[in-house]
């Protein structure tokens, strides 16, 4: 199993651009997640799902677009980049939401600058 | 506004010795976990704790929770060079699992 998988690793944007960070995983999670981490700031939710076809909001969801169309799959869409987006990005999944299916596998993350 | 928060937010000890971290969170949960990340990598999950425990242990890691103060402690046992890294405290309420700022964890040789 390769786990939970992001690309691109490192990208730069111009203020304004669009791009969308690609996460998948392979071993047939229910639950995927998206953060942030900025320093000082910890992680902060941005969109989770919890099954194909199913998005909701986290903490900070402004500016971002998901969506969860396959199991595998849940990308992150950011619409016009702006610089407070510059962060790093984690996608995570997760067996399935209850107790027993709680423990998060992390993606290596995807450094964003935005110009 | 984020639910978990560490403390100290930074910590240095001497190899072998104890480190004990702290989360305090602000509403109910269903459960909290702790997670490990080496510097730029992404986070490991360490371990889980039910709302109707109390204490667990795996390994060198005891975690103790109480409800009723909404905080719960790790406390990792005779540390090592290898454990220098940043601990992170997650809380799960509903679907959401929110994380905390994170306790910087430094073992002096």
């Amino acid at each position: 199993n390769a786990g939970v998988t992001q690309t691109p690793k490192f990208q730069v944007l111009k203020t304004g651009q669009s791009m969308t960070l690609q996460c998948a995983q392979d071993m047939n999670h229910e639950y995927m997640s998206w953060y942030r981490q900025d320093p000082g700031m910890g992680l902060r939710l941005i969109h989770y799902s919890v099954g194909a076809g199913i998005t909701d909001q986290g903490e900070v969801p402004n500016g971002y677009n998901v969506s969860r169309s396959t199991t595998e799959d849940f990308p992150l869409r950011l619409l016009s980049a702006a610089p407070s987006q510059t962060s790093v990005y984690f996608c995570a999944s997760s067996l399935r939401p209850g107790v027993r299916g709680d423990t998060q596998y992390f993606g290596p993350g995807t450094r964003l600058t935005v110009l | 506004s984020q639910q978990g928060e560490e403390d100290p937010q930074a910590l240095s000890i001497q190899e072998g010795e104890n480190a004990t971290m702290n989360c305090s969170y602000k509403t109910s949960i269903n459960n909290l976990q702790w997670y490990r990340q080496n510097s730029g990598r992404g986070l490991v999950h360490l371990i889980l704790i039910r709302s109707n425990e109390r204490e667990k242990h795996s390994g060198r890691l005891r975690v103790t929770l109480d409800t009723s103060k909404k905080s719960s402690s790790l406390l990792i046992t005779a540390s090592r060079a290898a454990d220098t890294a940043s601990y992170f405290c997650a809380t799960k309420r509903d679907d959401k699992i929110i994380f905390g700022k994170g306790t910087r964890l430094h073992i002096l040789p």
